[in-house]
């Protein structure tokens, strides 16, 4: 347990269908972020929230829409998504975003999506 | 650009060494992390480098050379439950996470 749980842990959905992954951090922290992991490619960064405010969007497809309604809570919603978006998507934390070389992140165990 | 560069599978034997090297060009330095991940699990923290030389945890170690733009991570007297994905990830100089595609390493008997 790295005190970051989500969910769901797999989730199946047509590309029409709406749904929504949850992260959850129990750990204190005040940076959030959502990856893309998928296979044999780097973590690609989507989004950071530092203190709750969104402060990058790595050029993400409007059809990823996030949401950090506190600290401790990162939404990620998804609407009319396409094949190529099936991935594991893995949310994160750290301490503050900041002029700091020692932001070691801790993960969740990551959202199994498969679009269909 | 920005860019990390480690191998994509490794074999090797149980109860020996290994050594998975990875080089970097990035914009800046400020740290060298290398993370450990099980098949479906989440990624977690191994190490952190930020001065050259060797740190030492365990049966783990990791090197860092700034002047080159290398480390590598020696894990000793493997065992099958270190079969994984070994992630390794470089802060620029804008305090961001640049990742490596992680190296998949293989345990045999």
């Amino acid at each position: 347990e790295t005190g970051v749980t989500q969910t769901p842990r797999h989730l199946v959905m047509g590309m029409t269908n709406k749904k929504s992954l949850k992260c959850e951090q129990h750990l204190g922290h005040n940076a959030m972020y959502w990856y893309k992991q998928s296979a044999k490619k780097p973590l690609e960064l989507m989004f950071v929230y530092n203190f709750k405010e969104q402060t990058e969007n790595n050029s993400v497809p409007s059809r990823f829409s996030p949401e950090c309604p506190n600290s401790s809570h990162l939404f990620l919603h998804l609407h009319t998504l396409q094949p190529e978006d099936s991935a594991l998507y893995l949310c994160a934390s750290s301490q503050a975003r900041g002029e700091d070389s020692y932001n070691e992140q801790f993960f969740g165990p990551g959202t199994r999506l498969t679009v269909l | 650009g920005q860019n990390i560069d480690q191998p994509t599978e490794m074999t090797a034997t149980e109860g020996a060494i290994v050594q998975i090297n990875c080089t970097y060009q990035t914009s800046g330095f400020n740290g060298l992390f290398w993370y450990q991940q099980h098949a479906g699990e989440a990624p977690t923290f191994l190490s952190y480098n930020v001065l050259d030389g060797l740190e030492e945890k365990g049966r783990f170690s990791s090197f860092l050379s700034r002047s080159k733009g290398y480390s590598y991570l020696l894990l000793k007297e493997l065992q099958m439950k270190d079969s994984a994905s070994y992630l390794c990830a470089v802060t620029d100089s804008n305090y961001q996470l640049i990742w490596g595609a992680g190296t998949k390493l293989i345990i045999k008997p």
